[in-house]
């Protein structure tokens, strides 16, 4: 089952705005983690935030967490065409020494040039 | 460093046929999960297993589904019989100790005819 949905559902923007994705969890996380995902490829982990984190920067990625709200986004500046890809977060609940990720419905990203 | 290796990449099969799918995760890391991903919707975990042991399968499909990691290696996720509803992209991920992040493999898709 999928933890949260993300939203938009689906974005288009032009080359240089700025792009944001927003994600809601239900449940209390340690970590919650962005990936990317390009068309027919397996998933890239792009930036990771802890649940006493507020907010994480990784480049032109910007990354909010509202642990009260339970929700994040995700802030893409001065987009690219090679940004066009599905972005998903994925919450991380599990207190032991590996992962466990429950994943969003996902956002697509379309950035035209 | 490779990455996750999986394969076939994509597989056309007929209903009540079995089908297998391989992954080769990074070097090291003693953490592997396989995931079903529907199209249009984010990765849903499988199974995840820590070396040889399976420590999470809640959300395998036991009555057709079926996974090994004999040696805390490679694994194989088995489908038998394949029913139409099980096409979709199978991807297999991993970890090492430790570590919050995964690493994806490009995914199998599957088609059930």
């Amino acid at each position: 089952s999928q933890q949260g949905e993300e939203d938009p559902q689906a974005l288009s923007i032009q080359e240089g705005e700025n792009a944001t994705m927003n994600c809601s969890y239900k449940t209390s996380i340690n970590n919650l983690q962005w990936y990317r995902q390009n068309s027919g490829r397996g998933l890239v982990h792009l930036i990771l935030i802890r649940s006493n984190e507020r907010e994480k920067h990784s480049g032109r990625l910007r990354v909010t967490l509202d642990t009260s709200k339970k929700s994040s986004s995700l802030l893409i500046t001065a987009s690219r065409a090679a940004d066009t890809a599905s972005y998903f977060c994925a919450t991380d609940s599990d207190t032991g020494t590996a992962s466990k990720l429950t994943f969003g419905t996902g956002t697509r990203l379309q950035v035209t040039l | 460093e490779a990455g996750v290796v999986q394969s076939p990449r994509y597989k056309i099969i007929e209903k009540k046929q079995p089908v297998a799918f391989w992954c080769n995760p990074i070097s090291g890391h003693n953490t592997l999960y396989w995931y079903l991903q529907n199209l249009g919707q984010g990765p849903e975990l499988l199974i995840r297993y820590e070396n040889e042991e399976a420590v999470d399968d809640s959300q395998l499909p036991k009555d057709r589904f079926s996974a090994e990691r004999l040696k805390g290696v490679d694994s194989t996720l088995k489908i038998q019989p394949a029913e139409l509803g099980d096409s979709a992209v199978y991807l297999c991920a991993s970890s090492s100790d430790n570590q919050e992040t995964q690493y994806f493999g490009p995914g199998t898709r599957l088609l059930v005819l």
